[in-house]
């Protein structure tokens, strides 16, 4: 079936641009978590849904960024303003319940702030 | 909050060859461990997991321990492939609302044909 898909898969920005990022979770799956892969290191997180409840968002680095999922499946995220740090692969991954278990990721928007 | 050290940074090994990626984690409320893969420009994929209760785990030619006393992990790879090199990430599951991964920063491996 069809596996976690992320949109656009490349993104160059100018400083100072808004900008959005798309993921498309497996269907039925409950929780969705955003992570930020900067070059060379492990994926950090940024904030999760069960399903349209926004229920973690301790890992958002700034008030810039701004996440939702307004009917429990397709997901943005959202960065205001960006910033020559916010450059960073974008990970999204979901998983079919609640509760400690596999995720499964995207492939990433690899997201270039000039 | 949680933190997770994995090493060692990089890993250099001839085929056929064993290798042992470790990591320790903080909280000791942290129940499940996993391992992803990751290949250059590629998506992390699961490769093995842990539970709390478990003390170790083996898939073919993947295992991986749990130590909960001295709260770490590690991943052994037995007969490693050349196919085998990328990087590494082990994890640690928060027990909060989220259950949301604390990674550590990447074991890069190498397999020498």
């Amino acid at each position: 079936g069809a596996g976690v898909s992320q949109s656009p898969r490349y993104k160059v920005a100018k400083r100072g641009q808004d900008v959005a990022l798309r993921c498309d979770p497996i269907s039925g799956h409950v929780s969705l978590f955003w992570y930020q892969q900067a070059l060379g290191q492990g994926p950090e997180f940024l904030t999760y849904f069960q399903n349209e409840a926004q229920l973690d968002k301790s890992g958002l680095p700034s008030d810039r960024f701004f996440a939702e999922r307004p009917e429990g499946s397709v997901s943005t995220l959202k960065i205001q303003r960006t910033q020559q740090e916010d450059s960073a692969v974008y990970l999204c991954a979901s998983s079919p319940g609640q509760g400690p278990g596999e995720q499964y990721f995207g492939p990433g928007t690899r997201l270039t702030v000039t | 909050g949680e933190n997770v050290e994995q090493h060692p940074s990089t890993l250099s090994v001839q085929e056929g060859d064993s290798a042992v990626i470790k990591c320790t984690y903080s909280d000791s409320a942290s129940n499940y461990f996993p391992w992803y893969k990751q290949e250059l420009g590629k998506r992390p994929q699961l490769i093995i997991d842990i539970r709390s209760n478990v003390g170790e785990k083996k898939d073919q030619r993947i295992a991986v321990t749990l130590n909960k006393t001295a709260k770490h992990f590690s991943l052994h790879i037995t007969e490693t492939q050349p196919e085998d090199s990328a990087v590494y990430f082990c994890a640690a599951s928060v027990e909060d609302s989220s259950y949301k991964l604390i990674f550590g920063s990447g074991t890069r491996l190498l397999v020498r044909p």
